[in-house]
């Protein structure tokens, strides 16, 4: 079936570096993608959302980059700190879908 | 405005038990979705519900689980005669329309013994 997967299960970089991660989406009809951060305990908190009429999204500290040709997602942390510690989900929803699809996720660990 | 808010946060049972597990969606929110995470995986969907009405339970198994979401009250996820293989934890997220935007709870941690 459709999956969402993501290239590198763990990441680690010195707190100051910037951070990216990547993931991999295999259905060409999703046209909505959402970047969750996931603490330890806690539930998935929403990062930023990209459709797929855009190619780039920014917020605070953040971009979502998308290329539709090869499937692909990232995340951009600028100035990554220790805070930014967790496991970060790609999850795509197929337009009027009812659910998200979520990835297996990457542990970004912020070295001091 | 309060978010998502799931009880218990811990659940604990023993092998055929029942387990009920609820969730309170953010004001104004009229969408309920459950999900299920095993330990160092992603989140998987089992349920969608609105007010009164399952709308999709295809993620949901066909055999002891279900899922409601009352006129009054928060939505509530029963699984009966739980087994190990229940053990996990499960987040509920809400959302103003259906599909995207969706916003979760801190999720409720069930251990079968």
């Amino acid at each position: 079936g459709e999956s969402v997967g993501l290239h590198l299960p763990t990441l680690s970089v010195q707190e100051g570096d910037n951070s990216i991660i990547n993931c991999a989406y295999s259905n060409s009809a999703s046209d909505y993608f959402i970047w969750y951060k996931q603490e330890s305990g806690k539930g998935p908190q929403f990062i930023i959302d990209i459709r797929s009429n855009m190619d780039k999204r920014q917020g605070q500290r953040v971009t979502v980059l998308l290329n539709k040709t090869v499937k692909h997602l990232s995340l951009q942390i600028a100035a990554t700190q220790p805070g930014d510690s967790a496991v970060y989900f790609c999850a795509e929803n197929e337009g009027g879908a009812n659910n998200l699809f979520f990835g297996t996720g990457t542990r970004l660990t912020v070295i001091p | 405005n309060a978010g998502v808010m799931q009880n218990p946060r811990h659940l604990v049972r023993r092998r055929g038990q029942e387990a009920r597990l609820r969730c309170s969606p953010m004001k104004g929110h009229s969408h309920v979705y459950w999900y299920r995470q095993l330990p160092e995986e992603g989140l998987k969907f089992m349920v969608y519900l609105q007010k009164e009405n399952i709308i999709d339970e295809s993620g949901m198994p066909k055999e002891r689980f279900s899922a409601e979401f009352p006129k009054e009250g928060p939505s509530i996820l029963r699984i009966q005669q739980v087994v190990r293989g229940d053990s996990a934890a499960y987040f509920c997220a809400s959302s103003p329309r259906g599909g995207n935007e969706q916003f979760f709870g801190p999720g409720t941690r069930l251990t079968v013994l």
